[in-house]
Protein backbone atom coordinates (compact mmCIF):
# COMPACT_ATOMS: atom_id res chain seq x y z
CA UNK A 1 0.00 0.00 0.00
CA UNK A 2 1.03 3.30 -0.72
CA UNK A 3 1.60 5.72 1.53
CA UNK A 4 2.17 9.59 1.87
CA UNK A 5 4.23 11.27 4.50
CA UNK A 6 4.89 15.29 5.51
CA UNK A 7 7.12 15.26 8.51
CA UNK A 8 5.92 19.10 8.78
CA UNK A 9 2.84 19.47 10.50
CA UNK A 10 3.11 23.72 10.93
CA UNK A 11 5.76 26.26 8.77
CA UNK A 12 5.92 29.74 8.67
CA UNK A 13 7.26 31.95 6.59
CA UNK A 14 7.54 36.14 6.20
CA UNK A 15 5.13 37.73 3.43
CA UNK A 16 6.99 37.54 -0.08
CA UNK A 17 9.55 34.93 1.13
CA UNK A 18 10.06 31.78 -0.01
CA UNK A 19 9.11 28.68 2.01
CA UNK A 20 9.22 24.82 0.84
CA UNK A 21 6.80 22.26 1.67
CA UNK A 22 8.74 18.55 2.24
CA UNK A 23 6.37 15.37 1.27
CA UNK A 24 7.86 11.85 1.02
CA UNK A 25 5.51 8.88 -0.56
CA UNK A 26 6.05 4.90 -0.44
CA UNK A 27 4.89 3.26 -3.62
CA UNK A 28 5.82 0.37 -5.63
CA UNK A 29 4.26 1.71 -9.01
CA UNK A 30 6.64 3.30 -11.66
CA UNK A 31 3.36 5.43 -13.18
CA UNK A 32 1.17 7.55 -11.14
CA UNK A 33 0.42 11.25 -10.05
CA UNK A 34 1.60 13.86 -7.47
CA UNK A 35 -0.72 16.46 -6.28
CA UNK A 36 -0.26 19.14 -4.18
CA UNK A 37 -4.33 20.29 -2.35
CA UNK A 38 -4.14 23.63 -0.69
CA UNK A 39 -7.34 23.95 2.74
CA UNK A 40 -7.51 27.50 3.63
CA UNK A 41 -9.89 27.99 6.98
CA UNK A 42 -13.14 27.22 4.70
CA UNK A 43 -12.10 23.52 4.16
CA UNK A 44 -12.66 23.41 0.43
CA UNK A 45 -9.83 21.30 -1.12
CA UNK A 46 -8.33 23.42 -3.77
CA UNK A 47 -5.79 21.93 -6.24
CA UNK A 48 -2.73 23.89 -6.31
CA UNK A 49 -0.41 21.84 -8.50
CA UNK A 50 0.12 18.04 -9.89
CA UNK A 51 2.94 15.86 -11.21
CA UNK A 52 3.08 13.08 -13.43
CA UNK A 53 5.53 10.39 -12.61
CA UNK A 54 7.22 9.88 -15.83
CA UNK A 55 7.53 13.30 -16.60
CA UNK A 56 11.14 14.68 -14.90
CA UNK A 57 10.09 18.18 -15.82
CA UNK A 58 9.07 19.47 -12.19
CA UNK A 59 5.53 20.94 -12.16
CA UNK A 60 5.28 24.98 -11.73
CA UNK A 61 1.75 27.08 -11.57
CA UNK A 62 2.54 30.57 -11.17
CA UNK A 63 4.55 31.29 -7.97
CA UNK A 64 4.47 27.51 -6.88
CA UNK A 65 6.72 24.66 -8.28
CA UNK A 66 7.51 21.40 -7.28
CA UNK A 67 10.85 19.54 -6.82
CA UNK A 68 9.82 16.12 -8.18
CA UNK A 69 12.88 13.70 -7.08
CA UNK A 70 11.60 9.79 -8.49
CA UNK A 71 13.85 8.42 -7.37
CA UNK A 72 14.41 9.81 -3.63
CA UNK A 73 10.45 9.80 -3.77
CA UNK A 74 10.46 12.97 -2.44
CA UNK A 75 7.56 15.66 -4.17
CA UNK A 76 8.18 19.38 -2.15
CA UNK A 77 6.11 22.38 -2.85
CA UNK A 78 7.78 25.84 -2.59
CA UNK A 79 5.95 28.62 -2.32
CA UNK A 80 7.49 32.11 -4.11
CA UNK A 81 6.59 35.39 -2.66
CA UNK A 82 4.59 34.30 -0.29
CA UNK A 83 1.18 36.27 0.40
CA UNK A 84 -1.26 36.59 2.92
CA UNK A 85 -4.15 34.36 0.91
CA UNK A 86 -1.17 31.57 0.87
CA UNK A 87 -2.01 30.73 4.58
CA UNK A 88 -4.08 27.14 4.95
CA UNK A 89 -3.35 23.69 5.31
CA UNK A 90 -1.30 22.18 2.60
CA UNK A 91 -1.88 18.23 1.61
CA UNK A 92 0.07 16.24 -0.57
CA UNK A 93 -1.35 13.67 -2.36
CA UNK A 94 -0.67 10.18 -4.41
CA UNK A 95 -3.03 8.63 -7.25
CA UNK A 96 -2.78 5.20 -7.17
CA UNK A 97 -3.51 2.66 -10.55
CA UNK A 98 -7.26 2.27 -8.47
CA UNK A 99 -7.65 6.09 -8.83
CA UNK A 100 -7.25 6.10 -5.36
CA UNK A 101 -6.23 9.50 -3.42
CA UNK A 102 -3.69 8.92 -0.58
CA UNK A 103 -3.53 12.03 1.19
CA UNK A 104 -0.51 13.26 3.44
CA UNK A 105 -1.31 14.55 7.45
CA UNK A 106 -0.99 18.04 6.10
CA UNK A 107 1.42 21.04 7.15
CA UNK A 108 -0.17 23.97 8.44
CA UNK A 109 0.94 27.25 6.50
CA UNK A 110 1.05 30.35 8.64
CA UNK A 111 2.43 33.68 6.70
CA UNK A 112 3.78 36.83 9.05
CA UNK A 113 2.79 40.00 7.77
CA UNK B 1 -11.46 23.64 -14.10
CA UNK B 2 -14.78 21.64 -13.41
CA UNK B 3 -16.95 23.14 -11.01
CA UNK B 4 -18.60 20.81 -8.63
CA UNK B 5 -21.46 21.87 -5.96
CA UNK B 6 -22.69 20.10 -3.02
CA UNK B 7 -25.51 20.28 -0.45
CA UNK B 8 -26.30 21.19 2.35
CA UNK B 9 -23.28 23.04 3.15
CA UNK B 10 -23.80 21.90 6.92
CA UNK B 11 -26.13 19.21 8.54
CA UNK B 12 -26.67 18.34 11.90
CA UNK B 13 -28.09 15.11 12.55
CA UNK B 14 -28.97 12.79 16.01
CA UNK B 15 -27.23 9.74 15.73
CA UNK B 16 -29.08 6.89 14.34
CA UNK B 17 -30.87 8.68 11.43
CA UNK B 18 -30.22 8.45 8.08
CA UNK B 19 -28.50 11.16 5.81
CA UNK B 20 -28.14 11.95 2.47
CA UNK B 21 -25.33 14.23 1.24
CA UNK B 22 -25.81 15.50 -2.44
CA UNK B 23 -22.85 15.79 -5.25
CA UNK B 24 -23.75 18.32 -8.21
CA UNK B 25 -21.11 18.40 -11.14
CA UNK B 26 -21.90 21.35 -13.34
CA UNK B 27 -21.07 19.32 -16.53
CA UNK B 28 -21.15 15.41 -17.58
CA UNK B 29 -18.73 13.37 -15.31
CA UNK B 30 -18.39 10.08 -15.08
CA UNK B 31 -16.05 9.76 -12.26
CA UNK B 32 -17.22 10.27 -9.06
CA UNK B 33 -15.36 9.80 -5.27
CA UNK B 34 -16.45 10.70 -1.74
CA UNK B 35 -13.53 11.10 0.79
CA UNK B 36 -13.85 12.42 4.44
CA UNK B 37 -11.76 14.32 6.80
CA UNK B 38 -12.76 13.80 10.13
CA UNK B 39 -11.54 17.06 12.15
CA UNK B 40 -7.94 17.23 12.46
CA UNK B 41 -7.09 14.32 10.84
CA UNK B 42 -6.44 13.66 7.09
CA UNK B 43 -8.51 13.32 4.43
CA UNK B 44 -9.55 9.56 3.39
CA UNK B 45 -10.66 8.16 0.71
CA UNK B 46 -14.03 6.45 0.75
CA UNK B 47 -15.54 4.98 -2.31
CA UNK B 48 -15.16 5.71 -6.19
CA UNK B 49 -18.02 5.01 -8.48
CA UNK B 50 -17.63 4.80 -12.59
CA UNK B 51 -20.45 4.22 -15.01
CA UNK B 52 -23.14 3.90 -12.37
CA UNK B 53 -21.53 1.55 -10.48
CA UNK B 54 -18.65 1.29 -7.34
CA UNK B 55 -15.52 0.68 -8.74
CA UNK B 56 -13.64 0.73 -5.44
CA UNK B 57 -14.57 1.28 -1.90
CA UNK B 58 -12.41 1.59 2.01
CA UNK B 59 -12.50 -0.15 4.90
CA UNK B 60 -14.29 2.70 6.03
CA UNK B 61 -16.82 2.38 3.67
CA UNK B 62 -19.21 -0.45 5.08
CA UNK B 63 -23.03 -1.68 5.64
CA UNK B 64 -24.04 1.81 6.27
CA UNK B 65 -22.92 3.48 3.71
CA UNK B 66 -24.37 3.73 -0.22
CA UNK B 67 -23.78 5.53 -3.19
CA UNK B 68 -25.96 6.10 -6.16
CA UNK B 69 -26.51 7.94 -9.02
CA UNK B 70 -30.43 8.45 -9.05
CA UNK B 71 -31.16 11.19 -12.07
CA UNK B 72 -28.11 10.95 -14.00
CA UNK B 73 -26.52 14.29 -12.60
CA UNK B 74 -26.37 14.01 -8.84
CA UNK B 75 -24.41 11.71 -7.48
CA UNK B 76 -25.49 10.97 -3.33
CA UNK B 77 -23.75 9.09 -0.42
CA UNK B 78 -26.47 7.57 1.74
CA UNK B 79 -25.10 7.61 5.80
CA UNK B 80 -28.32 4.85 7.09
CA UNK B 81 -27.41 4.92 11.13
CA UNK B 82 -25.36 7.79 11.60
CA UNK B 83 -22.86 7.49 14.51
CA UNK B 84 -21.06 9.74 16.59
CA UNK B 85 -18.04 8.69 14.92
CA UNK B 86 -19.61 9.86 11.49
CA UNK B 87 -18.83 13.34 12.16
CA UNK B 88 -16.54 14.67 9.98
CA UNK B 89 -16.66 17.08 6.47
CA UNK B 90 -17.78 14.67 3.61
CA UNK B 91 -15.92 15.85 0.24
CA UNK B 92 -17.34 14.78 -3.32
CA UNK B 93 -14.76 15.31 -6.09
CA UNK B 94 -15.03 14.27 -9.94
CA UNK B 95 -12.26 13.25 -12.17
CA UNK B 96 -12.16 15.82 -15.19
CA UNK B 97 -10.59 18.67 -16.80
CA UNK B 98 -7.01 17.44 -16.92
CA UNK B 99 -6.22 14.18 -16.88
CA UNK B 100 -5.95 11.93 -14.10
CA UNK B 101 -7.04 15.04 -11.84
CA UNK B 102 -9.71 15.34 -9.08
CA UNK B 103 -11.97 18.28 -8.52
CA UNK B 104 -13.13 18.20 -5.39
CA UNK B 105 -16.64 20.23 -4.30
CA UNK B 106 -16.82 22.31 -1.22
CA UNK B 107 -17.62 19.85 1.03
CA UNK B 108 -20.59 19.28 3.99
CA UNK B 109 -19.84 19.53 6.94
CA UNK B 110 -21.54 16.88 8.71
CA UNK B 111 -22.37 16.53 12.84
CA UNK B 112 -24.05 13.72 14.51
CA UNK B 113 -25.17 14.35 18.07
Amino acid sequence: AQTVTQSQPEMSVQEAETVTLSCTYDTSESDYYLFWYKQPPSRQMILVIRQEAYKQQNATENRFSVNFQKAAKSFSLKISDSQLGDAAMYFCAYLNRDDKIIFGKGTRLHILP
Amino acid sequence: EPEVTQTPSHQVTQMGQEVILRCVPISNHLYFYWYRQILGQKVEFLVSFYNNEISEKSEIFDDQFSVERPDGSNFTLKIRSTKLEDSAMYFCAIQGGREETQYFGPGTRLLVL
